[in-house]
């Protein structure tokens, strides 16, 4: 049971144009979101998060937005250069028992940026 | 780079041997986590290492054991290997004990391989 789904596998973008990559969750408990861009042959790296007390939160060309009615974020990259051309992960965590989190990640969209 | 380190890079055994992945944590980093993302899944969290104890337990078999050493350097130990634990296999590391503010930082992964 995928309790964080990212539905597009793939995007392809212009150069210079909007990417925006969705996510969507089904556990009401997440509380903090994050973001994490993987280049092939390398780990994930950490991008961008956003608490459930925030509908949006910026970091230069990098937007996450929250609906938390929709159980919906999603990640804008503005101006969408070809550097940016990675697998994108959403992932989000809840606090259980014992102060303890762990993170439940998504399958990835992969994005390619064309020049 | 993200100065967590992994070895080795690719490993390829038989069914029913046992392996010992190695992760070495960023510098001033407590935190050792581990993943297993398969070919049709998200990383799945394995186990997370704190100082030397466990600290929280993912989805790992019981044929999968790790460990955290006083260097704080970290072992995932996977025995009764099956076809199905092929698989890339990430180290993250974290200063702290996990919290939200808590970055993970991703080693470049190994990649088991099962025949």
């Amino acid at each position: 049971d995928q309790q964080v789904k990212q539905n597009s596998p793939s995007l392809s973008v212009q150069e210079g144009r909007i990417s925006i990559l969705n996510c969507d969750y089904t556990n009401s408990m997440f509380d903090y979101f994050l973001w994490y861009k993987k280049y092939p042959a390398e780990g994930p790296t950490f991008l961008i998060s956003i608490s459930s007390i925030k509908d949006k939160n910026e970091d230069g060309r990098f937007t996450v937005f929250l609906n938390k009615s929709a159980k919906h974020l999603s990640l804008h990259i503005v101006p969408s250069q070809p550097g940016d051309s990675a697998v994108y992960f959403c992932a989000a965590t809840s606090k259980n028992a014992g102060n303890n989190r762990k993170l439940i990640w998504g399958l990835g969209t992969s994005l390619a940026v064309n020049p | 780079d993200s100065g967590v380190t992994q070895t080795p890079k690719h490993l390829i055994t038989a069914t029913g041997q046992r392996v010992t992945l190695r992760c070495s944590p960023r510098s001033g980093d407590l935190s050792v986590y581990w993943y297993q993302q398969s070919l049709d899944q998200g990383l799945q969290f394995l186990i997370q290492y704190y100082n030397g104890e466990e600290r929280a337990k993912g989805n790992i078999l019981e044929r999968f054991s790790a460990q955290q050493f006083p260097d704080l350097h970290s072992e995932l130990n996977l025995s009764s290997l099956e076809l199905g634990d092929s698989a890339l296999y990430f180290c993250a590391s974290s200063v702290g004990t996990g919290s939200t503010t808590d970055t993970q930082y991703f080693g470049p992964g190994t990649r088991l391989t099962v025949l």
